[in-house]
Parts: C-alpha cells; sequence; structure tokens
C-alpha cells in the first residue's frame, strides 16, 4: 500500500539554525500537505503543494513538490522554541482522494 | 477556516468499558473523519463517517469496536468499546480529508 516515510525522525537544534526536512513516497502522490502537531493538539495545516515543482512559503516556512511527485520538502528558516513539535506530511490515498495517508513525522526540538 | 471541538479531551477508563468521544464542527461538512494515535506514532484512519449512511472502515477496524454516529451534518460521535490497554491512544477527528482540519484530540488511557 501507499506509505510516506518522512526524515529524519528527530531533531534536536539550536534557536536560529535552519531545519530541512523531506517526505519520500514509492508512489505519486498529486497533492502534499504539511502538517505541525504541538503537544497534545491537533495537527495543524502548514502548507498545501498542488503541482510538481512548486514551491511555497508561509512565513519562515518553504515547502516544495518533488518533481518527481515521490517526495516533498520543508525548510525552517532560523528556528524559534515555539517550532517545537512533530511535522507530519500527508496525502490524499490513491483510490479516495477525500481520504488522507500520513508520513511517520519528523519530531523537532529546538534549544534556546 | 473550520473549527473543530472535541470532547472529552482526556479521559482514563478501566478496561472492558466504552468511552464515547464527541466531534462538533463549526459548520456543515459532508464528510468527518476518525483517526487514532498511538504513542509516538503517525496518525492512522480509523473510519469515514457519513451522514445518513453507515460510516465506512478502514482495514483492521470494525464497527463493533469503533461504532461511529452521525446524527447531522456537524456532528459525530465515536465509541471505543471493551477497551483494553492497547485502545490507549490520541484519536482525533476531522472534517473534509482534504486540507483537513482537525479536533484538539482525545488522549485515552486504559488502565
Amino acid at each position: 500500500g501507499q506509505q510516506l516515510n518522512q526524515s529524519p525522525q528527530s531533531m534536536f537544534i539550536q534557536e536560529g539554525e535552519d531545519v530541512s526536512m523531506n517526505c519520500t513516497s514509492s508512489s505519486i502522490f498529486n497533492t502534499w500537505l504539511w502538517y505541525k502537531q504541538d503537544p497534545g493538539e491537533g495537527p495543524v495545516l502548514l502548507i498545501a503543494l498542488y503541482k510538481a515543482g512548486e514551491l511555497t512559503s508561509n512565513g519562515r516556512l518553504t515547502a516544495q513538490f518533488g518533481i518527481t511527485r515521490k517526495d516533498s520538502f520543508l525548510n525552517i528558516s532560523a528556528s524559534i522554541p515555539s517550532d517545537v513539535g512533530i511535522y507530519f506530511c500527508a496525502g490524499p490515498t490513491r483510490y479516495n482522494t477525500d481520504k488522507l495517508i500520513f508520513g511517520t513525522g519528523t519530531r523537532l526540538q529546538v534549544f534556546p | 477556516s473550520a473549527v473543530i471541538s472535541q470532547k472529552p479531551s482526556r479521559d482514563i477508563c478501566q478496561r472492558g468499558t466504552s468511552l464515547t468521544i464527541q466531534c462538533q464542527v463549526d459548520s456543515q461538512v459532508t464528510m468527518m473523519f476518525w483517526y487514532r494515535q498511538q504513542p509516538g506514532q503517525s496518525l492512522t484512519l480509523i473510519a469515514t463517517a457519513n451522514q445518513g449512511s453507515e460510516a465506512t472502515y478502514e482495514s483492521g477496524f470494525v464497527i463493533d469496536k469503533f461504532p461511529i454516529s452521525r446524527p447531522n451534518l456537524t456532528f459525530s460521535t465515536l465509541t471505543v468499546s471493551n477497551m483494553s490497554p492497547e485502545d490507549s491512544s490520541i484519536y482525533l477527528c476531522s472534517d473534509s480529508g482534504f486540507e483537513a482540519f482537525f479536533g484538539q484530540g482525545t488522549r485515552l488511557t486504559v488502565v
């Protein structure tokens, strides 16, 4: 079945550093979504990507839709303590685009 | 953007009992989705709840264990039945499957 693998699994960085994480799949996705989950909360949508090669920014966050449609990348510039959380990629399933499949997640810790 | 409220936000339950989780959306939506997030894991879709018809369950999830109601276009419930410690998870509801908004989750601990 479809799977989304994220790397790295976790990151421990200093405040002010830039962060890069990615999401890969063995199958093609037509949409990529990036979510952030704060402790004790539900996921919140950060960025949505709809076209291969698309680069979209949301403040300090930038995400790219890989040209092969099998991967996506999320970058966070100048990290701050509130960036702490788990970042998930997600995409609609092949057989029903109303349903989402989620990646394995990247846990980010930011130290002051 | 939709506002989705879940109740309870957390609970500790005895094994063998059942818990019903409520999900309220501030606007009418055609489909609502229920997810399970086991400790340290990603989100896994349990079922899709449609108003006026039975919920559609994903592989590995059955109606007897996770009965779902969808009485109108803004509300749904998920019951976790005959609970065991393995059911300890965060349960989340969302509105549309596409660019979904999520409730804050229900953290369930079964002892």
